[in-house]
């Protein structure tokens, strides 16, 4: 195991509605970087957090957002559900952003939007 | 362009014997890491093995290889004598050396049937 918890692990919401997804990073880990593996795709990256900072964000909308608090924990927020966002939300801690920073991921939350 | 490709949907291996995952990808920096993981059915990431670009030989880890043909692009994974639970999802991933954080990018995957 990675030392990476992810909670909950199953979640369901209507369109429209608003979620949040917890991260406990793997104890050390100052980075925590969020993916959404659609079904049947590759994880796709959201964001990273870096000592409470972002530290980089992919091609999502704004209604995607997160928080690093001073644990390293981590939180992604969602506004506004789209159905589209369906999927398999990883979270992911590493030591720092560069170099042989290995990215060790959680098991993940299932988010289904009906 | 597609950073990472992974051309091969599925694969089947007969317990025992080795198999090679296939992965290519895109870049025109000279810093770059390569990255291969495993994701069972419960849905984890799990990391298997690393190549740097600047590294002169393959990366091993226990049963895990990592064929890299730098001047091809490819990165392609081996194991060997597979076993009954080696089957599920491999990913093929890339971070990209001094861009802004430290993105990994995936591919579509490789789903892997180790047959008894």
């Amino acid at each position: 195991e990675t030392g990476v918890t992810q909670s909950p692990t199953h979640l369901i919401k209507t369109r429209g509605q608003q979620v949040t997804l917890r991260c406990s990073s793997q104890s050390g880990h100052n980075t925590v970087s969020w993916y959404q593996q659609a079904l049947g795709q590759g994880p796709q990256f959201i964001f990273q957090y870096y000592r409470e900072e972002e530290n980089g964000r992919g091609n999502f909308p704004p209604r995607f957002s997160g928080l690093q608090f001073p644990n390293y924990s981590s939180e992604l927020n969602v506004n506004a559900l789209e159905l589209d966002d369906s999927a398999l939300y990883l979270c992911a801690s590493s030591l720092g952003t560069g170099g042989l920073n290995i990215q060790y991921f959680g098991a993940g939350t299932r988010l289904s939007v009906l | 362009a597609q950073k990472i490709t992974q051309t091969q949907p599925g694969m089947f291996v007969q317990e025992k014997e080795a198999v090679t995952l296939d992965c290519t990808y895109d870049t025109s920096d000279p810093s770059y890491g390569l990255f291969w993981y495993k994701q069972p059915s419960s849905g984890e990431m799990i990391f298997l093995i690393y190549q740097g670009s600047y590294d002169q030989q393959n990366a091993t880890e226990g049963r895990y290889s990592l064929n890299f043909q730098k001047a091809r692009k490819s990165a392609n994974l081996v194991i060997s004598a597979s076993q009954l639970g080696d089957s599920a999802m491999y990913f093929c991933a890339m971070r990209e050396g001094l861009s802004y954080g430290n993105k990994l990018v995936f591919g579509a995957g490789t789903i892997l049937r180790v047959k008894s």
